[in-house]
């Protein structure tokens, strides 16, 4: 299995404030990376794929970039409505696996 | 735009088979792979299996021993059987739509909304 590792697993920040997180495959993935946002109760949402693009009707202060084992997240400035978990998942692999995630919440 | 709905039983017995059904709506379910991914409560992401429309599969080999994932094209819905279920299957079942995003770069590009599935007597 192609592990993936998140940091933080958590983070407190303000609207407003820059934020960065990061998630390490445990071997190249080239960019096969995604990025989903979860809110309480709902289904993840794509936000990212292939490390960098963003999805349809995602806000442009979203970003991601990487590639190979190492990727971020980039929200760069944060709205009320962006305190959810995010994961990353990769799908270079047919056993497609995702970070534990990391809780976004508000300072 | 394409919705994805999950139904079934919420509770089931331990040892019995856990089954659930994902109906497609606002899209067709051909030309697709179609996924189940669960999350335990409190817990992260785990992904199960897809189905491709054409009805080929592939399981997560933590569960493949215990898991059929099958499609009804005319009734455009894709279900999940797990048996022999323990409390440790106790999770939130979301069905997903995987998408070739860039080239085979594939991704969940749409998902239900969940539904809990807790096992216990």
């Amino acid at each position: 299995d192609i592990q993936m590792t998140q940091s933080p697993s958590s983070l407190s920040a303000s609207v407003g404030d820059r934020v960065t997180i990061t998630c390490r495959a445990s071997q190249s993935i080239n960019s096969y990376l995604n990025w989903y946002q979860q809110k309480p109760g709902k289904g993840p949402k794509l936000l990212i794929y292939a490390a960098s693009s963003l999805q349809s009707g995602v806000p442009s202060r979203f970003s991601g970039s990487g590639s190979g084992t190492d990727f971020t997240l980039t929200i760069s400035s944060l709205q009320p409505e962006d305190f959810a978990t995010y994961y990353c998942q990769q799908s270079y692999s047919t056993l497609y696996t995702f970070g534990q995630g990391t809780k976004l919440e508000i300072k | 735009q394409v919705q994805l709905q999950e139904s079934g039983p919420g509770l089931v017995k331990p040892s019995e088979t856990l089954s659930l059904t994902c109906t497609v709506s606002g899209g067709s379910i051909s030309s697709y792979y179609w996924s189940w991914v669960r999350q335990p409560p409190g817990k992260g992401l785990e992904w199960i299996g897809y189905i491709y429309y054409s009805g080929s599969t592939n399981y997560n080999p933590s569960l493949k021993s215990r898991v059929t994932i099958s499609v009804d094209t005319s009734k455009n819905q894709f279900s999940l059987k797990l048996n022999s279920v323990t409390a440790a299957d106790t999770a939130v079942y979301y069905c997903a739509r995987v998408a070739a995003v860039r080239g085979v770069i594939r991704a969940f590009d749409y998902w239900g909304q969940g539904t809990l599935v807790t096992v216990s007597s």
